[in-house]
């Protein structure tokens, strides 16, 4: 894991309510990234930033949002348009131009009830 | 877009054998191919990556071998142990973003 940190490790949330994810990383890293991971599939992309105030969709953006206000910090929103928000969420992070390695975060479980 | 095939979904072995996964690439812009080792509940984690001005890599008993003409990239694990039951994601990187395979559940029974 590195030096990326989630939290909360679990978190449950009623059908409706926005939720945000917290992530933070210490590898003095320019790019972050957050990705869904659903049972039996592989990782998709939902939003990445290269750098501080800037960011982009990835391939399944709708009914998440994002900020990039600091270095350190890309919190995730999933929002109440997100239509299936269980699942396993992951952020990353990477030295851009240069080194494509990305190294993962622990993970956050939403479970939306 | 890229697109990564994975194969197989499952695979099962016996302590000491060797066990190999697949993947294959659709964009031949791919110039990073990593693997990442997910036990269940956690993270993803880099066990060994290759760049495509290489053929092969190795690290102990982990090996990643390169064929960019027909686009597709192995992992092969040597001397499997129980602690390599987890499951196994390829990745291809394309202007600056991975593209992930579906995943291959590793069990290796003592």
């Amino acid at each position: 894991d590195g030096g990326i940190t989630q939290s909360p490790k679990y978190l449950f949330r009623k059908e409706g309510q926005n939720v945000t994810l917290s992530c933070e990383q210490n590898l003095n890293h320019d790019a972050m990234y957050w990705y869904r991971q659903d049972p039996g599939q592989g990782l998709r992309l939902i939003y990445y930033s290269q750098i501080v105030n800037d960011f982009q969709k990835g391939d399944i953006a709708e009914g998440y949002s994002v900020s990039r206000e600091k270095k350190e910090s890309f919190p995730l929103t999933v929002t109440s348009a997100q239509k299936n928000p269980t699942a396993f969420y992951l952020c990353a992070s990477s030295i851009p131009r240069g080194s494509d390695t990305q190294y993962f975060g622990p993970g956050t479980r939403l479970t939306v009830l | 877009g890229e697109n990564v095939e994975q194969h197989p979904s499952t695979l099962s072995v016996q302590e000491g054998d060797s066990a190999v996964i697949k993947c294959t690439y659709s964009d031949s812009a791919s110039n990073y191919f990593p693997w990442y080792k997910q036990e269940l509940g956690k993270g993803p984690q880099l066990i060994i990556d290759i760049r495509s001005n290489v053929g092969e890599k190795k690290d102990q008993r982990i090996a990643v071998t390169l064929n960019k003409t027909a686009k597709h990239f192995s992992l092969h694990i040597t001397e499997t142990q129980p602690e390599d039951s987890a499951v196994y994601f390829c990745a291809a990187s394309i202007w600056g973003k991975l593209i992930f395979g579906q995943g291959t559940e590793l069990s290796v029974k003592p």
